[in-house]
């Protein structure tokens, strides 16, 4: 099975600062990293797919990159909206996926 | 709108089974598949299981195999999710996800979950 690790676990940050979150795969999965953000009490939305794809509607203030074990989803000018909880999840031995176990982005 | 909607919350003894329904709209149901999808409390996602509606043939995550059900009303657009031998640690919100695909032009295929249900609260307590 293909294990995803992110880190850091947890982030505080402030309104305007440029974030960076890391997935590392347990193996090579070429591009196939999706980025999701999950608020409390909401299901999980979709950011990034493909690693660097921005799914429509997601501003462009977020980005992804990588490729074979090493992805990072950077928010540019992070908004007060943007604090919650961000997981990655590997769709390379699709139908089976696998999900890091987030981090979790708060207020500083 | 396209979107996903999931029956209600459900609490159960343990032992018991649990059946959660995901009613699709406003996209062609058999052209993508679906996902399943929990959360325990303060935890984070835990992938369970996927469904082709167009074969309906499940694969399930390692530790849910024996236990877990995934099934199909096409006519109504449904897709179902039963656990039985329900335990405490299954008490969990869980979510049905569409799964998205993209095909470049070397024919590769990329899957992600791109609309989501609200959640079902699923709580096991004697």
């Amino acid at each position: 099975d293909i294990q995803m690790t992110q880190s850091p676990s947890s982030l505080s940050a402030s309104v305007g600062d440029r974030v960076t979150i890391t997935c590392r795969a347990s193996q090579s999965i070429s591009r196939y990293l999706n980025w999701y953000q999950q608020k409390p009490g909401k299901a999980p939305n979709l950011l990034i797919y493909a690693a660097s794809s921005l799914q429509s509607g997601v501003p462009s203030r977020f980005s992804g990159s990588g490729s074979g074990t090493d992805f990072t989803l950077t928010i540019s000018s992070l908004q007060p909206e943007d604090f919650a909880t961000y997981y990655c999840q590997q769709s390379h031995s699709t139908p089976m996926f696998t999900f890091g176990q987030g981090t979790k982005l708060d207020f500083k | 709108q396209v979107q996903l909607v999931q029956s209600g919350s459900e609490l159960k003894k343990p032992g018991a089974s649990v059946k959660i329904s995901c009613k699709a709209s406003g996209y062609s149901f058999t052209s993508y598949a679906i996902n399943w999808v929990r959360q325990a409390p303060g935890q984070g996602l835990e992938w369970m299981g996927w469904i082709s509606t167009n074969t309906g043939n499940p694969t399930f995550a390692q530790g849910f195999t024996g236990r877990l059900v995934l099934s199909l009303d096409t006519s109504v657009s449904t897709a179902y999710l039963q656990i039985s031998s329900l335990k405490a640690e299954d008490t969990a919100v869980y979510y049905c996800a569409r799964v998205g695909e993209m095909a470049t032009i070397s024919l590769d295929y990329y899957h992600y979950m791109d609309v989501w249900g609200k959640g079902t609260t699923v709580t096991v307590s004697s």
